[in-house]
């Protein structure tokens, strides 16, 4: 089992907002980068965000990360239909010596 | 453009080897480490280790020593992943990932396209 928890699923209606939380400890989020990744089905995963906040050339504003203590969050505004995936987060782990990733949450738009 | 392409899916059975290999291409091969990643059907990712494309010294995380290998052959510019004495629940996708940063930064990025790994008698 994962040290990142992450919701199984959240939803709304397209153009709103969603957040997705990311909680750890302090040997991997409270002293790591965090980064989050986006998977359709059938597809591989996707770089979306990195070190907590930032976002990779190509990857559109409505994306944002955060992170504050021992939890991350990942929000999408303006949803989409197309937003529908799998997003994982993922950071470091000091204690474990391991890139660990969190338990992944399933995004629906209503 | 960077990506990684992946061999194909593969259908194996109990007790026998297998190796998915990893071809890079749109930037220098041995500047970027190559992470590996699993996913079983239906769960989630689970980061195996890693290779320095520099040094070809590997790190395998707990739970992924022993059968598992990791290579390189920069001459093509490719990472190999070689799983032995196969296990029903070695079933999986294996995905290569190129880490962008310093290793542990965790931007993966590309990835491969994935490897379907299926072990069935």
């Amino acid at each position: 089992q994962s040290v990142l928890t992450q919701p199984p699923s959240v939803s709304a209606a397209p153009g709103q907002k969603v957040t997705i939380s990311c909680s750890g400890s302090s040997s991997n989020i409270g002293n790591n980068y965090v980064s989050w990744y986006q998977q359709f089905p059938g597809t591989a995963p996707k770089f979306l965000i990195y070190d907590n906040n930032k976002r990779p050339s190509g990857i559109p504003d409505r994306f944002s990360g955060s992170k504050s203590g021992t939890s991350a969050t990942l929000g999408i505004t303006g949803l989409q239909t197309g937003d529908e995936a799998d997003y994982y987060c993922g950071t470091w782990d000091s204690s474990l010596s391991a890139y660990v990733f969190g338990t992944g949450t399933k995004v629906t738009v209503l | 453009q960077v990506q990684l392409v992946q061999s194909g899916s593969e259908l194996k059975r109990p007790g026998a080897s297998v190796k998915v290999s990893c071809k890079a291409s749109g930037y220098i091969f041995n500047s970027y480490p190559m992470n590996w990643v699993r996913q079983a059907p239906g769960q989630g990712l689970e980061w195996m280790g890693w290779i320095s494309t520099n040094t070809g010294n590997p790190t395998y995380a707990q739970g992924f020593t022993g059968r598992f290998v990791f290579s390189l052959d920069t001459s093509v510019s490719t990472a190999y992943l070689q799983i032995s004495s196969l296990k029903a629940e070695d079933t999986a996708f294996y995905y290569c990932a190129r880490e962008r940063g310093i290793q542990g930064m965790g931007r993966f990025d590309p990835w491969g396209q994935g490897t379907l790994v299926t072990v069935s008698s």
